[in-house]
């Protein structure tokens, strides 16, 4: 079983900063990864996929990065209601599975 | 506009059964890749079981022979039956669509729309 790692475990920023969060994979997933978003008491909300692309109706200021390995999601301005848990999520095609990341909790400073 | 409507949790104890139902509006469950996926409380998520356009199913290790996920295509529901519950299957469920658009285009895998869930407590 692929295990994404994720760091780090809690992020303390302000908004109007900048927020890099990192997902590793524990072997090659090729660009098959996707970044959600939860909020308290919410589903999460699928923000990239295939490591690159938004999804629809995503703000700008989200953007992913990486491949094999390694994969970042950038914020690049944080507003007030990007404070929310992130998980990355990777999936393989045989057999048919899924596994998460165990989270990023981007909190205010 | 989507919409998914998650209902039948509640309270059984161990070795019991459940069965859950999402209700689909804004879409087809018959035409779609639709999931299960699940979260134990203050946890993170844990993917529970795929129901393809075609109707193969398949299922995460930890609920594979407990669990069958099928659908209604009439009530355009999609259903997961829970049977011989564990204490580690308490979470909230969530039914969630792939966001792959059919026809030729096999499962994504990725997650595009989602339920508000509901909570499946199992203990004595």
């Amino acid at each position: 079983e692929i295990v994404l790692t994720q760091s780090p475990a809690t992020l303390s920023l302000s908004p109007g900063e900048g927020a890099t969060l990192s997902c590793r994979a524990s072997q090659s997933v090729g660009s098959y990864l996707a970044w959600y978003q939860q909020k308290p008491g919410q589903a999460p909300r699928l923000l990239i996929y295939d490591a690159s692309n938004r999804a629809t109706g995503i703000p700008a200021r989200f953007s992913g990065s990486g491949s094999g390995t390694d994969f970042t999601l950038t914020i690049s301005s944080l507003e007030p209601e990007d404070f929310a848990v992130y998980y990355c999520q990777q999936r393989i095609n045989w057999p048919p599975g899924v596994t998460f990341g165990q989270g990023t909790r981007l909190e205010v400073k | 506009e989507v919409r998914l409507e998650e209902s039948g949790g509640g309270l059984i104890q161990p070795g019991g059964s459940l069965r859950l139902s999402c209700v689909a509006s804004g879409l087809s469950v018959s035409s779609n890749y639709m999931s299960w996926v699940r979260q134990a409380p203050g946890k993170g998520l844990e993917w529970v079981s795929v129901i393809y356009s075609g109707g193969n199913t398949y299922y995460a290790a930890s609920v594979r022979g407990r669990f069958a996920v099928s659908r209604d295509n009439s009530n355009n529901t999609l259903y997961l039956q829970m049977n011989t519950l564990r204490a580690e299957d308490t979470a909230i469920y969530y039914c969630a669509r792939d966001a792959s658009p059919g026809g030729v285009w096999g499962p994504s895998y990725y997650f595009d729309s989602w339920g508000q869930g509901t909570l499946v407590t199992v203990s004595s």
